[in-house]
C-alpha cells in the first residue's frame, strides 16, 4: 500500500519570497506522483504531475516539482509567490494499474503581503 | 471541473436521515470515485468505480452504499446518515490512462 506524508500543515510566507512545501511518499512499487491546489471554497484542482520521463515537472502559474526516487520525495516550489497562491495544496500518490489515488493531508499556504 | 457535476451544493441532514449525492460526467470516462474532505486529514477514498456495473470499496466506505448502472452517473447513498458523515463530498473521473484524477466542484454535507 502506497502513503503520503505532508508534515507541514501550514506554511506562512512573505509575498514575494520563494516557497517549499514538503512531500514523501511511500510506496513498494513505481508511482505516479500529483499536487493538487484547492483555492478558498473551491475544490481541487490538478497542479502538476509526474508519471515518467523527466523528474522536474512544472505547471502554468510558476510552481515545479521535482520527483527524488532515492529520497521518496516530490516537493512543491515557489521562486515567488503572490497573493493569489492562497491556497491549500495536497500531495497525492497513485501507483500502475493501481485505481486509487492515496492524498496527504495537505499545507495551507498563506502569504503575508 | 473536467466535466464533472454533482448536485446538491450544500445539503443539512438529520441523524438518521437518507439522501443521495449526485455524480455526473459527460466525457464517457470509465472510472469514477467519490471521497470525502475532512480537516486535516485530507481527502479519502470511500468507493470507485472503473465501469458501469462495478464497483468496490476505498478506504472509509461504511455507512455508504454505491452503484454505476450507466457510465455517466455514479450516485452516493448514506441509507441512515450520522454526525461523523459531515464532511465534504467530491466526485472525481480519471482521464483515459494517465492516472491523471479531475474532481467536480463538491458537495457540502452536514448531519445534525
Amino acid at each position: 500500500a502506497q502513503s503520503v506524508t505532508q508534515l507541514d500543515s501550514q506554511v506562512p510566507v512573505f509575498e514575494e519570497a520563494p516557497v517549499e512545501l514538503r512531500c514523501n511518499y511511500s510506496s513498494s512499487v513505481s508511482v505516479y506522483l500529483f499536487w493538487y491546489v484547492q483555492y478558498p471554497n473551491q475544490g481541487l484542482q490538478l497542479l502538476l504531475k509526474y508519471l515518467s520521463g523527466s523528474t522536474l515537472v512544472e505547471s502554468i502559474n510558476g510552481f515545479e516539482a521535482e520527483f527524488n526516487k532515492s529520497q521518496t520525495s516530490f516537493h512543491l516550489r515557489k521562486p515567488s509567490v503572490h497573493i493569489s497562491d492562497t491556497a491549500e495544496y495536497f500531495c497525492a500518490v497513485s501507483t500502475l494499474g493501481n485505481e486509487k489515488l492515496t492524498f496527504g493531508t495537505g499545507t495551507r499556504l498563506t502569504i503575508i503581503p | 471541473n473536467a466535466g464533472v457535476t454533482q448536485t446538491p451544493k450544500f445539503q443539512v441532514l438529520k441523524t438518521g436521515q437518507s439522501m443521495t449525492l449526485q455524480c455526473a460526467q459527460d466525457m464517457n470516462h470509465e472510472y469514477m470515485s467519490w471521497y470525502r474532505q475532512d480537516p486535516g486529514m485530507g481527502l479519502r477514498l470511500i468507493h470507485y468505480s472503473v465501469g458501469a456495473g462495478i464497483t468496490d470499496q476505498g478506504e472509509v466506505p461504511n455507512g455508504y452504499n454505491v452503484s454505476r448502472s450507466t457510465t455517466e452517473d455514479f450516485p452516493l447513498r448514506l441509507l441512515s446518515a450520522a454526525p461523523s458523515q459531515t464532511s465534504v463530498y467530491f466526485c472525481a473521473i480519471r482521464a483515459g490512462y494517465t492516472d491523471t484524477q479531475y474532481f467536480g466542484p463538491g458537495t457540502r454535507l452536514t448531519v445534525l
